[in-house]
């Protein structure tokens, strides 16, 4: 099993869809979360830190479970320039510094 | 001009051929990171230095070396390189926020290394 999991999609919407990704993690000393958007052939750049109570920027949403080890990104109005790969990165400390990216989810949105 | 540079930014090369690719920064961060990046597998850590005397084994390092020269630049050598090595290359830099785990990690734009 990866140490971080996630759907690789891709997921194909309209503009104005809501669409949510979840991404699950293994290490429950896991610490620290964010999602990152890569755009192809391009780096990664941060979207969102993920914070224990959830947290918003505008049209997106990150939640963290700590119970069931997931999180999530939700997306809503979507627009064409959201189409990218989105990253589910994953950190921890215990026994020395570890991070681990999910292989990401590709979304496509179409006019 | 870009925060996080790397050289070269495409290189093509021969199994059993010693590659170095660079990495330098101007956002003044104490950590600095090598990923490589596979079709269908993410990024995965090779190195990692958290200040200048202090460095790190990741994920996958066999295979790699590293150098720390300055808090400002890091290099990553391949001592013969071999085909499974072909990927693409990124460096990233972060500065951890007082007081937290989190640590925003700036990437430079990739280095895509061929090994034929």
């Amino acid at each position: 099993r990866k140490e971080v999991e996630q759907d690789p999609g891709p997921f194909n919407v309209p503009e104005g869809a809501t669409v949510a990704f979840n991404c699950t993690y293994s290490n429950s000393a896991s610490q620290s979360f964010f999602w990152y958007r890569q755009d192809c052939r391009k780096e990664p750049k941060l979207l969102m830190s993920v914070y224990s109570s959830g947290n918003e920027d505008g049209r997106f949403t990150a939640q963290l479970n700590r119970a069931s080890q997931y999180i999530s990104l939700l997306i809503r109005d979507s627009k064409l320039s959201d189409s990218a790969t989105y990253l589910c990165v994953v950190n921890s400390y215990t026994g020395g510094f570890k991070t681990i990216f999910g292989a990401g989810t590709r979304l496509f949105v179409k006019a | 001009d870009a925060d996080v540079t790397q050289t070269p930014r495409n290189r093509i090369t021969k199994t059993g051929k010693r590659i170095m690719l660079e990495c330098s920064q101007t956002k003044g961060h104490d950590r600095m990171y090598w990923y490589r990046q596979d079709p269908g597998l993410g990024l995965r850590l090779i190195y990692y230095s958290f200040d200048v005397k202090d460095i790190n084994k990741g994920e996958i390092s066999d295979g790699y070396s590293v150098s720390r020269q300055a808090q400002a630049k890091f290099s990553l050598s391949l001592e013969s390189a071999i085909p499974n090595q072909t990927a693409l290359y990124f460096c990233a830099t972060s500065d951890l926020q007082a007081g937290t785990s989190y640590n925003e990690q700036f990437f430079g734009p990739g280095t895509r290394l061929t090994v034929l």
